[in-house]
């Protein structure tokens, strides 16, 4: 079974500025996906950036990157720039390679993020 | 693109009475859908993951008599909760599996569920 860690359940960041949100996994699966989502208060839960296991690059998107260590197994989430929508819930998320229940999402507990003015 | 919709977005009901949460993919097929349940201020709580044409698989603890689960169509996942009762008032989540574009899960916006 996999589990998923997320072991700050909140953070404060000024806006401009950069913020690191951590995560942790275990898994003994070789082919598996990462992902970061974001539930702001309307409670919609927004992809906010995907990694997929064998790639050894990053993944970026716009002011968001992760820091990927497949070895640890750490995926930490780099926000710059902060603004205040980003102000949310932030879930990191982890799926096996596969169809069906196989596919499933195992999130992390989540920390909440307030970017302040 | 990879939208998901999600009807109603809230509904009240009396206690006894069953009410059905609709899950629809707006721009691709979703062999997989998945329905969660959410309390405040936590995570994610998998219910049961939803098998265009075949059964629901539902993890443990989740009675598959209470909470009814119908994909009838590469769209549509329906969630019916029958004779509701107070301490089924949740949030429910559905999220559907884009399986041929990038094996990422899309969610749909949530039903906000009042028992009285």
């Amino acid at each position: 079974a996999q589990t998923v860690t997320q072991s700050q359940p909140e953070m404060s960041v000024q806006e401009a500025e950069t913020v690191t949100l951590s995560c942790t996994y275990d898994t003994s699966e070789n082919n598996y996906y990462l992902f970061w989502y974001k539930q702001p208060p309307s409670r919609q839960m927004i992809l906010v950036i995907r990694q997929e296991a064998y790639k050894q690059q990053n993944a970026t998107e716009n002011r968001f990157s992760v820091n990927f260590q497949k070895a640890a197994k750490s995926f930490s989430l780099k926000i710059s720039d902060s603004q205040l929508g980003d102000t949310a819930m932030y879930f990191c998320a982890f799926m096996k390679h596969g169809t069906g229940a196989n596919s499933k999402l195992t999130f992390g507990k989540g920390i909440t993020l307030s970017v302040r003015p | 693109g990879a939208v998901v919709s999600q009807h109603p977005s809230w509904v009240i009901c009396k206690s006894g009475t069953s009410v059905k949460i609709e899950c629809r993919s707006l721009d691709f097929q979703a062999t997989t859908m998945f329905w969660y349940r959410q309390f405040p201020k936590q995570s994610l709580m998998l219910m049961a993951t939803s098998n265009e044409g075949s059964k629901a698989t539902y993890e443990q603890g989740v009675e598959k008599d209470k909470f009814l689960i119908n994909h009838a169509s590469l769209t549509l996942s329906t969630l019916t909760v029958t004779s509701a009762h107070p301490e089924d008032s949740s949030f429910y989540i559905c999220s559907a599996r884009d399986g041929a574009g990038q094996e990422t899960q899309y969610f749909g916006p949530g039903t906000r569920l009042l028992v009285l």
